[in-house]
């Protein structure tokens, strides 16, 4: 069974580095072709995605985001960090990470690009 | 990265098929994706790859894609899919979400 579990702050202020930390179980970010993605969802409005990291370290961010993220794993300790760089009010959200499942087939494992399951999500307000 | 446009919401009343669309100009050479939100849980993966349906997603979740459009269908409706939907498909390079569509159950 897969589950992953965010954690970091729940309160920051504006222009902070927020640090979000993803714990997850039942896979190995080892594993080829297996990613975990940060997704997040300012209260009553859409899932955006951030940012995505393979098992190779093959990163990919958000276009209208990228300088301010940055996202690396820690195989050995199960975990992705995500940081984001000079945090605004309009960044409040719940973060959630995912987990994005590898392809298997003609003899190879293949990137997938997208996600299941979820983490619980973490809530995190920008506020002085 | 492109857009995915959903319709804001969609209302069926118990027993009825809901149809809920995602256009965008890449999903001809794109898989897409949907999920279901409820209030206050995580997103679920109801449909991947277009029109496949993970373990344990009842079968009156299906999906299907013409051209820039793809449709997530639900056959007889039941109050607990009353719920948000969200389109998702991705390029080389980023993922994209639609803006999603809020099903209401009459």
């Amino acid at each position: 069974q897969i589950t992953l579990k965010e954690s970091g702050p729940t309160l920051v202020k504006p222009t902070q580095t927020l640090t979000l930390t993803c714990t997850f179980s039942g896979f190995s970010l080892s594993t080829s072709g297996v990613g975990v993605g940060w997704i997040r969802q300012p209260p009553g409005k859409a899932l955006e995605w951030l940012a995505l990291i393979y098992w190779d370290d093959d990163k990919r961010y958000s276009p209208s985001l990228k300088s301010r993220l940055t996202i690396t794993k820690d195989t050995s300790k199960n975990q992705v960090v995500l940081t984001m760089t000079n945090m605004d009010p309009v960044d409040t959200a719940t973060y959630y990470c995912a987990h994005s499942p590898y392809y298997y087939g003609s003899g190879s494992y293949y990137k997938n690009d997208w996600f299941d399951p979820w983490g619980q999500g973490t809530l995190v307000t920008v506020s002085s | 990265s492109y857009e995915l446009t959903q319709p804001p919401s969609v209302s069926v009343s118990p027993g009825q098929t809901a149809r809920i669309t995602c256009s965008g100009d890449a999903l001809p050479k794109q898989y897409a994706y949907w999920y279901q939100q409820k209030p206050g849980q995580a997103p679920v993966l109801v449909i991947y790859k277009d029109s496949e349906r993970p373990s344990g997603i009842p079968e009156r979740f299906s999906g299907s894609s013409s051209g820039t459009t793809v449709t997530l269908t639900i056959s007889g409706v039941q109050a607990e899919d009353e719920a948000d939907y969200y389109c998702q498909s991705a390029d080389s390079s980023s993922v994209v979400f639609g803006g999603g569509t809020k099903l209401t159950v009459l």
